[in-house]
């Protein structure tokens, strides 16, 4: 069973600060992996991409990935209130499917 | 540009009923995903068609449940009959296809079966 593995949280961070979200993944040929947003009771919504380690860069997110360690994280500089929402890490595995985890609710408190 | 295009946004009745959901994805995507999201199971692949084949329905619950993609604009996802444990936010997505394309998701439809 491909496995997809984030925490739920809530995770709490004041305004301003930085939000450092964590998946890791079972699927040593995972090819692609994806940062969604979902704010509630709306449609999940790309934000990151990311194909080979290292980190990536776009605006105020940076993705991480760590193919070795199967680990990828989003980090969000200078958060927001608006940025609450679900973060949804999704996977593309060795075929074709993305699995996504089950989400980590991210809350930044004005 | 238009995104995928779900609907109905809503859609409210009573078990025992046929429920018919549609979908246009974007143009030019050759990949459409079917997604059921529950807060118990979380985000969960339906089925999948590439150039309008279905190529995976491992993902579909019961035999209740089937899927059409008659062309590049246009799926279904049909419930016959309809049961309360189907109640679910249903999205679908499209893509280009490559492993390197991400999917971009519909609004969803919202189903409540009573």
């Amino acid at each position: 069973q491909k496995e997809v593995e984030q925490n739920s949280g809530p995770l709490s961070v004041p305004e301003g600060a930085i939000a450092s979200l964590n998946c890791t993944y079972s699927d040593r040929g995972s090819q692609s992996f994806f940062w969604y947003r979902q704010y509630s009771g709306k449609s999940p919504e790309l934000i990151m991409s990311i194909y080979s380690n290292g980190d990536k860069e776009d605006g105020r997110f940076t993705a991480q990935l760590n193919k070795a360690s199967q680990y990828v994280s989003l980090l969000i500089r200078d958060s927001q209130p608006s940025d609450s929402a679900t973060y949804l890490c999704a996977v593309r595995d060795s075929s074709y499917k993305l699995i996504f985890g089950s989400g980590t609710r991210l809350l930044v408190r004005p | 540009d238009a995104g995928v295009i779900q609907s109905p946004r809503h859609e409210v009745t009573e078990m025992g009923q046929e429920v018919t959901l549609r979908c246009k994805p974007i143009s030019g995507h050759n990949s459409l995903f079917w997604y059921r999201q529950t807060m118990m199971r979380g985000l969960e692949l339906l089925i999948y068609f590439n150039n309008n084949v279905p190529i995976d329905d491992s993902g579909m619950p019961e035999d209740r449940f089937s899927a059409k993609m008659p062309n590049a604009s246009f799926s279904t996802l049909k419930i016959q009959p309809s049961e309360p444990r189907d109640s679910a936010v249903y999205f679908c997505a499209s893509s280009w296809e490559g492993a390197d394309q991400p999917q971009h998701f519909g609004d969803g439809t919202r189903l409540s079966i009573l």
